[in-house]
């Protein structure tokens, strides 16, 4: 079955750089876009990019351009989403999400990790 | 960027009845972007319902969604008690994703 298993809760200090993992498994990692999607407490989700496993493109959204990096490592199937010069507002569970090709929905989603960003 | 204004922002019914929740875009919306999710606390958001009407795998047929424009909606007929969560909407235009600001759906 599909499953994305992302890493474990992280807690960082302000200006500090955070890197979450998601490990994909039960269907070809190569084949379907990944999402990052964060959502702070009490909040709807936000969307931050979107990853192209087979050939290692990727779109960020506006307002993080500049201080996130997608990345792959397909040898494991795992896609990784760093966020750099965290601040208190950064705190929130990041999700990674499975796109099916230019379908405009996240079907499958990872169980989510928590950043909490505080000195 | 498109915003979207998910109302009532919690409504409150008991189980058989029927719930409507709507998602309003700020701009027009292509149908085949609007997206809704249901998520229950602690839980990551679950595929409900795509291109604004189609029900995802596994979703029981008293899932409905319809709209067009700006105006889109989520109809549950017979609520059953494990319908009650958070409902967002999204969408999709000019390589980027927004999501609306939820519906709780409580039990009354």
């Amino acid at each position: 079955q599909v499953q994305l298993v992302q890493s474990g809760a992280e807690v960082k200090q302000p200006g500090a750089s955070v890197k979450v993992s998601c490990k994909a498994s039960g269907y070809t990692f190569t084949n379907y876009y990944i999402h990052w999607v964060r959502q702070a407490p009490g909040q709807g989700p936000e969307w931050m990019g979107i990853f192209y496993p087979s050939g290692g493109a990727m779109s960020y959204a506006q307002r993080f351009q500049g201080r996130v990096t997608m990345t792959r490592d397909t040898s494991t199937s795992t896609a990784y989403m760093e966020l750099s010069s965290l601040k208190s507002e950064d705190s929130a569970v990041y999700y990674c999400a499975r796109e099916p090709p230019d379908s405009l929905y996240f079907d499958y989603w990872g169980q989510g990790s928590l950043v909490t960003v505080s000195s | 960027e498109i915003v979207l204004t998910q109302s009532p922002g919690t409504l409150s019914l008991s189980p058989g009845e029927r719930a409507s929740l709507s998602c309003r875009a700020s701009q027009s919306v292509s149908s085949s972007s609007l997206v809704w999710y249901q998520q229950k606390p602690g839980q990551a958001p679950r595929l409900l319902i795509y291109g604004t009407s189609s029900r995802a795998t596994g979703i029981p047929d008293r899932f409905s969604g319809s709209g067009s424009g700006t105006d889109f909606s989520l109809s549950i007929s017979r609520l059953e008690p494990e319908d009650f969560a958070v409902y967002y909407c999204q969408q999709y235009v000019n390589s980027g994703y927004t999501f609306g600001q939820g519906t709780k759906l409580e039990i009354k």
